[in-house]
């Protein structure tokens, strides 16, 4: 069974990095798909914030882009996330997920706040 | 960006109800969407992709419809742990977009 789970600092000083990884178990990242990143602000709706595929290619929301790198590491059979220069706005669940299309399996998401 | 909207935004149903959710998308996106189901404090989980596939353990009360910019999600006959936010999100055009919920209540 595929599973996916998010660690990271759950607190984040304002206009420092946010920095999380996705560990995958039951499934080589090397070997197919694209893996992303999703948030979903206290209350809110789910935005896609990128996603690194198969290859290697990213691709970003356009609305962080300048703020956004997602990275691979096969060898640990991971990926991560880098958030740079976050305010409170940043605050939210992150989401990390498979999606050979869609997004098929999700891990249980990780809060992170920004506040000093 | 592709806009998606859902409507109802809330809809308050009783169990064994037949409820319906709508998602439209700003342009066309042919069959590629998805309808998610959270539940509080927890990840989304997939229950339709290709607009109207049924995701693998997904209660087959739940069925979808729809291809260009209009799309259906169909519960059945609603049982009590149904009363969750669903999502629908396309999957045509980076970036990918969620609409913003319909919460069953």
């Amino acid at each position: 069974q595929v599973q996916l789970q998010e660690s990271g600092p759950g607190l984040v000083k304002p206009s420092e990095t946010l920095s999380l990884t996705c560990s995958v178990s039951g499934f080589s990242i090397r070997s197919a798909y694209c893996w992303g990143w999703i948030r979903q602000p206290p209350g809110k709706g789910l935005e896609w914030i990128g996603s690194i595929c198969h290859g290697g290619t990213t691709y970003y929301n356009a609305s962080l882009k300048s703020r956004v790198t997602v990275s691979v590491d096969t060898s640990e059979n991971q990926f991560s996330l880098k958030l740079s220069s976050v305010t409170a706005a940043d605050t939210a669940v992150y989401y990390c997920a498979r999606r050979p299309n869609y997004f098929d399996f999700w891990g249980q998401g990780a809060l992170v706040t920004v506040s000093s | 960006d592709i806009q998606m909207t859902q409507s109802p935004s809330s809809l308050s149903a009783s169990v064994g109800d037949r409820v319906t959710i709508t998602c439209r998308a700003s342009q066309s996106i042919g069959s590629w969407l998805a309808w998610y189901q959270q539940k509080p404090q927890k990840a989304p989980k997939p229950l339709i992709y290709g607009a109207s596939i049924l995701q693998s353990g997904v209660p087959s009360r739940f069925s979808a419809s729809g291809s260009g910019t209009d799309f259906t999600l169909t519960i059945s006959s609603l049982q009590p742990e149904d009363f969750a936010i669903y999502y629908c999100q396309q999957y045509h055009t980076y970036p990918m977009t969620f609409g913003q919920g319909t919460r069953l209540e």
